[in-house]
């Protein structure tokens, strides 16, 4: 099974500030890695799929690097509805699984 | 437009069973996987199961293989998650997925399903 570790766990910024979100796999996933969003009481969103395509309707301010074990998600400047919890996840192979997750909250 | 919506859950005691559904709607069902994914509460996302869209390809997580089983009847656009000898690590919302449009990720989810297992 690929573990996917996420850091840092939180995140304090302000609005405005640059995110930095990183997840690094045990093994490597090639490219084949999304990034989601889920805020309090909703389903996750997609945010970004193989490494570093947006998915549908995201905005550019999201951008995702990476391929192998090592990957980031950029939030380049917060807008106040970007507060919420990020994972990762591979589908490399199976067992599919995410990281744990990286709550990036208001400083 | 791709509608997904959970039925299913409620308490039930240790080591006893639950089916989960979920009603799909918007989109070709049998062309498309489907997914599992499930929350403890205030905790992460965990992957539970997939199937592929003629359901005959079956994927599960090691902590729930030889308990759970995933089916999908395509004449009536459902999937299932039938859940059996239950335990109270269990207790999560699940979620009904779908890998739509973007490169086989989960762009599409239903608005889960809370399954709560305790005596």
């Amino acid at each position: 099974e690929i573990v996917l570790t996420q850091s840092p766990a939180t995140l304090s910024l302000s609005p405005g500030e640059r995110a930095t979100l990183s997840c690094r796999a045990s093994q490597s996933v090639s490219s084949s890695l999304a990034w989601y969003q889920q805020k309090p009481g909703q389903a996750p969103r997609l945010l970004i799929y193989d490494a570093s395509n947006r998915a549908t309707g995201i905005p550019a301010r999201f951008s995702g690097s990476g391929s192998g074990t090592d990957f980031t998600l950029t939030i380049s400047s917060l807008e106040p509805e970007d507060f919420a919890v990020y994972y990762c996840q591979q589908r490399s192979s199976w067992p599919r699984t995410f990281g744990q997750g990286t709550k990036v909250e208001i400083k | 437009e791709v509608q997904l919506l959970e039925s299913g859950g409620g308490l039930v005691q240790p080591g006893g069973s639950l089916r989960l559904s979920c009603a799909a709607s918007g989109f070709t069902f049998s062309s498309y996987a489907m997914s599992w994914v499930r929350q403890a509460p205030g905790k992460g996302l965990e992957w539970v199961s997939s199937i592929t869209g003629s359901g005959g390809g079956t994927y599960y997580a090691d902590s729930v293989k030889g308990r759970f089983t995933i089916s999908r009847d395509n004449s009536k656009n459902t999937l299932y998650l039938q859940m059996n000898s239950l335990r109270a690590e269990d207790t999560a919302v699940y979620f009904c997925a779908l890998p739509y449009g973007s490169g086989g990720y989960l762009d599409y989810w239903g608005q889960g399903t809370l399954v709560t297992v305790s005596s």
